[in-house]
């Protein structure tokens, strides 16, 4: 079973390229969101979605765009890519409508940015 | 926004030994999730705790939520080596999964 499906794995950019880091679910679960995990900082939301056409920012949405046109594919997109971006990207799912459930997570994509 | 500590942030044992992590906050939740994470992959969800002072056992890995919902305890008895590994705590302030906060982790590293 495929689950939470993200690539690129490894990515390395300049400062000012843009991206994109693809994610997608083949559980059919509506609510999928971004979190950039960094040393000593745990998960930190970026952007999520309740369902196809609905997005919303997390935590630390500044420089990452998202868009919801189908349910299984949650893109996120790095407009101007800068240092401060590099970490380890992840993608999760959850079957609960938004609601507090077990999130299903992706395997992660690191990003480097020099 | 709410602050999870979870201590210690890193953990060496040997393999047999028991041990315990913490997640503690000021904050009161609505639920809290403890998470494991292996390298080079993402967290999978361990166990989800509601009722203040509620205790799930998961085979030999016990989970406390505590009487007040601002903390919560993992101890694992005679651990193994496929025990090693980051285990998350993240607190839900609200009934949505958006509301979740993570901890930052514990690293463990149990020897053989």
């Amino acid at each position: 079973n495929a689950g939470v499906t993200q690539t690129p794995k490894f990515q390395v950019l300049k400062t000012g390229q843009s991206m994109t880091l693809q994610c997608a679910q083949d559980m059919n679960h509506e609510y999928m969101s971004w979190y950039r995990q960094d040393p000593g900082m745990g998960l930190r939301l970026i952007h999520y979605s309740v369902g196809a056409g609905i997005t919303d920012q997390g935590e630390v949405p500044n420089g990452y765009n998202v868009s919801r046109s189908t349910t299984e594919d949650f893109p996120l997109r790095l407009l101007s890519a800068a240092p401060s971006q590099t970490s380890v990207y992840f993608c999760a799912s959850s079957p609960s409508q938004g609601m507090v459930g077990e999130l299903f997570f992706g395997e992660g994509s690191r990003l480097t940015v020099l | 926004t709410q602050l999870l500590e979870q201590s210690p942030q890193f953990l060496s044992i040997q393999e047999g030994e028991n041990l315990t992590v913490y997640c503690n906050s000021s904050s009161v939740f609505s639920s809290l999730q403890w998470y494991r994470q292996e390298p080079g992959e993402g967290p999978v969800l361990l166990v989800t705790v509601v009722t203040g002072g509620e205790v799930k056992k998961l085979k030999r890995l016990t989970f406390q939520f505590g009487d007040a919902r601002k903390d919560s305890s993992l101890h694992i008895t005679a651990a193994q080596p496929g025990d090693t590994g980051l285990y998350l705590c993240a607190g839900a302030e609200g009934g949505s999964a958006r509301q979740l906060t993570f901890g930052s982790g514990t690293q463990l590293t149990v020897l053989p």
